[in-house]
């Protein structure tokens, strides 16, 4: 199994600043993904965390808005840059050990509010 | 692509009922089956899984779930809930050709149980 720490849990920012979210795994894992989970809906891959290289980000989502860093196996950063109300939502770290393990391991989550 | 289909937003029920949350996915390729419970103000927690052999998969807390190739279903069960069972529940799948790790969500089914 995988443990996940995410920091902070929760923060209230002011709209045009960034946050960085930190993700810490206490394994190595494969794969390290970011989520978004708006108020009362399912969760929407951002992207998929690429160590040593750029993040491959789904449709929707761009670099410029959240970038994310991933300099080994057990540690990710997001950052969600120049905010507005509309980013106020749940993020998610994710990981998957990987190999025969394709289970998908989750952080607690940081909840964003922006004013 | 694929998909996934929660077909109840939310599920009331009294408490010591039997229970069932719908799941039906689309995905032109094999997929593995996953389904996650969420607590208020939790991250994810895996329930159970499907990757391969018996259809019938057991996970933790007593909820239990049949893979239906055929009818691309993946509904989750429980012969009696209780209280603590309140929490929101997603049904996932991961595509076998990424790997098994690329992870898509259903919308979520609210599961309240009533005393």
């Amino acid at each position: 199994s995988a443990v996940i720490s995410q920091k902070p849990s929760r923060d209230i920012c002011q709209r045009g600043t960034s946050l960085t979210i930190q993700c810490q795994v206490d394994s190595q894992v494969t794969m390290m993904f970011w989520y978004r989970q708006q108020p009362g809906q399912s969760l929407t891959l951002i992207a998929t965390a690429n160590q040593g290289s750029e993040a491959t980000y789904e449709s929707g989502f761009v670099i410029d808005k959240f970038p994310i860093s991933r300099p080994n196996l057990t540690f990710s950063t997001l950052t969600v840059s120049n905010m507005s109300p509309e980013d106020s939502s749940i993020y998610l770290c994710s990981a998957t050990p990987g190999g025969q393990n394709t289970e998908a391991f989750f952080g607690q989550g940081t909840r964003l509010t922006v004013v | 692509a694929q998909s996934v289909t929660q077909l109840d937003s939310q599920v009331p029920v009294f408490e010591e009922a039997p229970v069932e949350l719908r799941c039906n996915y689309s995905s032109s390729v094999s997929v593995y089956l996953f389904w996650y419970v969420q607590y208020p103000n939790q991250g994810l927690q895996l329930l159970l899984k499907y990757l391969s052999g018996s259809t019938l998969v057991k996970g933790i807390n007593g909820f239990e779930a049949e893979f239906n190739k055929s009818q691309t279903s993946f509904h989750l069960r429980k012969p009696s809930v209780h209280i603590s069972d309140t929490a929101e529940y997603f049904c996932a799948v991961t595509p076998s050709n990424t790997g098994g790790f690329k992870t898509i969500f259903g919308a979520g089914t609210r599961l309240f149980v009533k005393a």
